[in-house]
């Protein structure tokens, strides 16, 4: 079964903390993909992972993949208000034709 | 440039009766893509389009179905509507393929009484 884990699914953090947001899988993927949604928006692309290993860094946000441990790790620096979202992460298994498996979101808030 | 374009964006409907989600997109994209989206659920996929002229199920397609009209455009359909068919409807495209992320678009909040 594909299965996409993500924890914690709320986080309240204080402006200035970091914090690390997980997501786990199942199975063997091509490629992981982090969304950020506002609420009652849509959802916004942060980040495309494509191989173990592969970082990427935005402002405060770094994310990372593991393929052997079947994890991806979203890092929230310093916070601020602004982050506060729910995150999501998305795998695209192998052999899924392109399909995406969402799982079931993180929402940050983010306290002064 | 307006990405991918869903109508409507609100609309309530009473159990048993139909309508069309309208879903377009602007950017050449070969696959296209229906999800719902209910609270603590994540997004969960209904059905796709991978190119022009096919569809596929997804996780959750009973009581919908799509057309691919053309290469911008994927509709879904209610035939009779229930009230556990509540929930936000998001339209997304992608290339599809090269890890190039789904683009979504703004979404349809679906209420069925």
């Amino acid at each position: 079964e594909l299965k996409v884990e993500q924890n914690p699914l709320f986080l309240s953090m204080q402006e200035g903390k970091n914090y690390t947001i997980y997501c786990n899988y199942s199975t063997t993927s091509d490629r992981l993909y982090w969304y950020r949604q506002d609420p009652g928006k849509s959802l916004e692309s942060l980040f495309v992972l494509l191989s173990n290993g592969a970082v990427k860094q935005e402002g405060r946000l770094m994310a990372s993949l593991d393929t052997k441990a079947r994890l991806s790790t979203l890092h929230i620096t310093a916070a601020v208000h602004d982050l506060s979202a729910t995150y999501f992460c998305a795998v695209e298994f192998r052999g899924s034709n392109y399909k995406l498996t969402f799982g079931k979101g993180t929402l940050l808030t983010v306290n002064p | 440039n307006a990405g991918v374009t869903q109508t409507p964006k609100f609309q309530v409907l009473k159990t048993g009766q139909s309508m069309t989600l309208q879903c377009a997109q602007d950017m050449n994209h070969n696959s296209m893509y229906w999800y719902r989206q209910d609270p603590g659920m994540g997004l969960r996929l209904i059905y796709y389009s991978a190119s022009e002229g096919t569809t596929d199920k997804g996780e959750v397609p009973n009581g919908y179905n799509v057309s691919r009209l053309n290469k911008r455009e994927f509709s879904l359909r209610l035939e009779s509507a229930a009230p556990s068919q509540t929930s936000v409807y998001f339209c997304a495209s992608s290339h599809g393929g090269q890890g190039q992320p789904q683009h979504f678009g703004d979404g349809t909040r679906l209420s069925i009484l």
